[in-house]
């Protein structure tokens, strides 16, 4: 079983549609994120939270929303979606101990986002 | 000066010889380097870490890093067809220990 667990795998929707993505991990991480990934392009930073009580914006976070259900939930929201919200969307968490800032990022396999 | 670069390629190498991907970033006092692959698709996967200076291998994979230039590398030796793929570096700066940067990526192709 995937570690990081994204759900779902591929979605359609509509504009204007609320829509959430969620994310779910075994590894016992704090450390939890959502990236963005359009095609050709890298990937971009949404929204990451370190602990259940703990949630931070990325370099773009606008039109998106989070929620930090657990240590092993952080689920993305977009309240009313937009075609060039069309993306590939990752998951990824962490592990905080050791040296601070030695621990590399671990994904999901991630959901496919069309916004028509 | 951007935080990371990387040739966006597209790379091509026969198949049986040596890749090189390089990766230079600006923050001088950046921890922890690593490499992921990404195959088209797909979500990034975890190759190689590297933390000092020098070289690490682990199979056909050498990631080296060199801080007083500021670039980290990452070889593959025996090119196979099944290597294509992006590469992307990444790293925590020592501004901002808690949260990694990735470049955008170098797409590499083995040509048979």
């Amino acid at each position: 079983d995937a570690d990081v667990t994204q759900t779902p795998r591929n979605r359609i929707t509509k504009t204007g549609k609320r829509i959430m993505l969620e994310c779910s991990q075994t590894k016992g991480h704090d450390r939890m994120y959502w990236y963005r990934q359009d095609p050709g392009l890298g990937l971009r930073l949404i929204y990451y939270s370190f602990d259940v009580k703990d949630i931070n914006k990325g370099e773009i976070s606008d039109g998106y929303s989070v929620s930090r259900q657990a240590q092993a939930k952080f689920s993305l929201s977009l309240e009313s979606a937009i075609p060039n919200q069309t993306a590939l969307y990752f998951c990824a968490t962490s592990d905080p101990r050791g040296q601070a800032g030695n621990q590399p990022q671990h994904f999901g396999d991630g959901t496919r986002l069309s916004i028509l | 000066q951007k935080e990371v670069e990387q040739n966006s390629g597209p790379l091509s190498v026969p198949e049986g010889a040596i890749a090189s991907l390089n990766c230079t970033y600006s923050d001088r006092g950046s921890q922890s380097f690593f490499w992921y692959r990404q195959y088209s698709g797909k979500s990034p996967e975890l190759i190689m870490s590297i933390y000092s200076n020098g070289d690490k291998e682990d199979g056909r994979f050498t990631a080296q890093l060199n801080k007083a230039s500021q670039y980290v590398s990452l070889l593959i030796r025996d090119s196979q067809p099944s290597d294509s793929a992006t590469y992307l570096c990444a790293f925590y700066p020592y501004s901002s220990a808690s949260k990694i940067i990735f470049g955008s990526g170098t797409r590499l192709s083995i040509r048979p």
